[in-house]
Parts: structure tokens; C-alpha cells; sequence
């Protein structure tokens, strides 16, 4: 079967750093996206690994090992309007297939 | 570039009634999709189109479901007849597979459905 799995609530303060984790088991493999999703809105995209190790994109990376079916979504100096919720998504041939995703709240 | 476009982005209907959700994707993206989100089940894929054509609809959860996609530049997603238990959020995304971000998928910024 299909199973992504992530922390259902986080919390944080300003300035920190959050790690998200991600598990996943599933029957194909392409790749692994991270999505934000604020209430009320649309899902955004935020980063891409279809290799093992660490992509940077400013504030946020992300990481991933494929033999161990694990990704991370590491989020530094930490502000007010990250408070959203995180999507990790397993990319299965041409379909995605989403965690229920991770709400992270961070306050001041 | 506008984004995808969704319509309406509200709609309040009584079971039994027919629902029509429209969306518009990213011009020149081949693919389409249509996603369901609920707190209980996620985000859940209900159908994607490539070039037009449905290629798969494993997702749909039943006959009351059905998608179209007449043309390049639009698709329909129909309930009919509504139930209470299709009140969801319903997204539509829209991805090419080739550019610098190939294989990425732009999400519209849904449709929120109230079956009373």
C-alpha cells in the first residue's frame, strides 16, 4: 500500500529552527516533494529531491535518503508567517501522493 | 503568468443538487489534475488528465463523480447528485514535464463545497 507519514503538530518560537520529518512507503518512486499550505489557501511549492542529500533554498532545505524512505524539511530562523501547514508528497509515477501534512505554529 | 484559476471559489448547495467546478490551468501545461482535501482523508488525487485525455481515475470515489477536459485551456469536475459527505475543499493543479521545474504541480486555489 501507500503510506506518507508525518507529525501531525509542531511548535516553535521566532529565530528557531524546525526539522519536519517524513516517512514514506510506497509502491513507486520519482521523487518527493515539500508543499506549504497557509489556511484557507492553495498549497505552494516549496522544494524537490529525486536524489539522496540536501537541497538548500534559502531559509528552508530539505533532505532526503531513499534507501531508508525518509525526507526532512528543515526550516531556519523561524518567523511569524511559517505558521502553516507542510505537505510532504511522494512523487508515484505521474501522481502525487500527499501526507495529511504537518501544522506548524511559531510564536513569538 | 496568471496561475490556474478556479471557479467558483464558493459553493453552498443542497443534497441532491447537481455541482459544476471549473478550472483553467497554467497556459501550455499538459497535465491536470483534480484533488479532494478534507481534515479526515488529506489531500486526496482524484483524477488527472494528460493532453486532455483522462488517464487516471482510480481516485474518483464513485459514479456521481465524472471530469472533463473539452480543451487544453479548461476542465469541469460534476457531482451529481451531491452528497453531504462531498463537502471538501477541491483543488485543481496543473504541471508540465518540461522546464526548469518540470514535474511540478501549481494548485489553483480551490473550490470550498458546502452540501447541506
Amino acid at each position: 500500500g501507500q503510506n506518507i507519514d508525518q507529525p501531525t503538530e509542531m511548535t516553535a518560537t521566532e529565530g528557531a529552527i524546525v526539522q519536519i520529518n517524513c516517512t514514506y512507503q510506497t509502491s513507486g518512486f520519482n521523487g518527493l516533494f515539500w508543499y506549504q499550505q497557509h489556511a484557507g489557501e492553495a498549497p505552494t511549492f516549496l522544494s524537490y529531491n529525486v536524489l539522496d542529500g540536501l537541497e538548500e533554498k534559502g531559509r528552508f532545505s530539505s533532505f532526503l535518503s531513499r534507501s531508508k524512505g525518509y525526507s526532512y524539511l528543515l526550516l531556519k530562523e523561524l518567523q511569524m508567517k511559517d505558521s502553516a501547514s507542510y505537505l510532504c508528497a511522494v512523487r508515484d509515477g505521474t501522481a502525487l501522493i500527499f501526507g495529511k501534512g504537518t501544522t506548524l505554529s511559531v510564536s513569538s | 503568468d496568471a496561475g490556474v484559476i478556479q471557479s467558483p471559489r464558493h459553493e453552498v448547495t443542497e443534497m441532491g443538487q447537481e455541482v459544476t467546478l471549473r478550472c483553467k490551468p497554467i497556459s501550455g501545461h499538459d497535465y491536470l489534475f483534480w484533488y479532494r482535501q478534507t481534515m479526515m482523508r488529506g489531500l486526496e488525487l482524484l483524477i488527472y488528465f494528460n493532453n486532455n485525455v483522462p488517464i487516471d481515475d482510480s481516485g474518483m470515489p464513485e459514479d456521481r463523480f465524472s471530469a472533463k477536459m473539452p480543451n487544453a485551456s479548461f476542465s469541469t469536475l460534476k457531482i451529481q447528485p451531491s452528497e453531504p459527505r462531498d463537502s471538501a475543499v477541491y483543488f485543481c493543479a496543473s504541471s508540465s514535464p518540461v522546464g526548469v521545474h518540470a514535474d511540478t504541480q501549481y494548485f489553483g486555489p480551490g473550490t470550498r463545497l458546502t452540501v447541506l
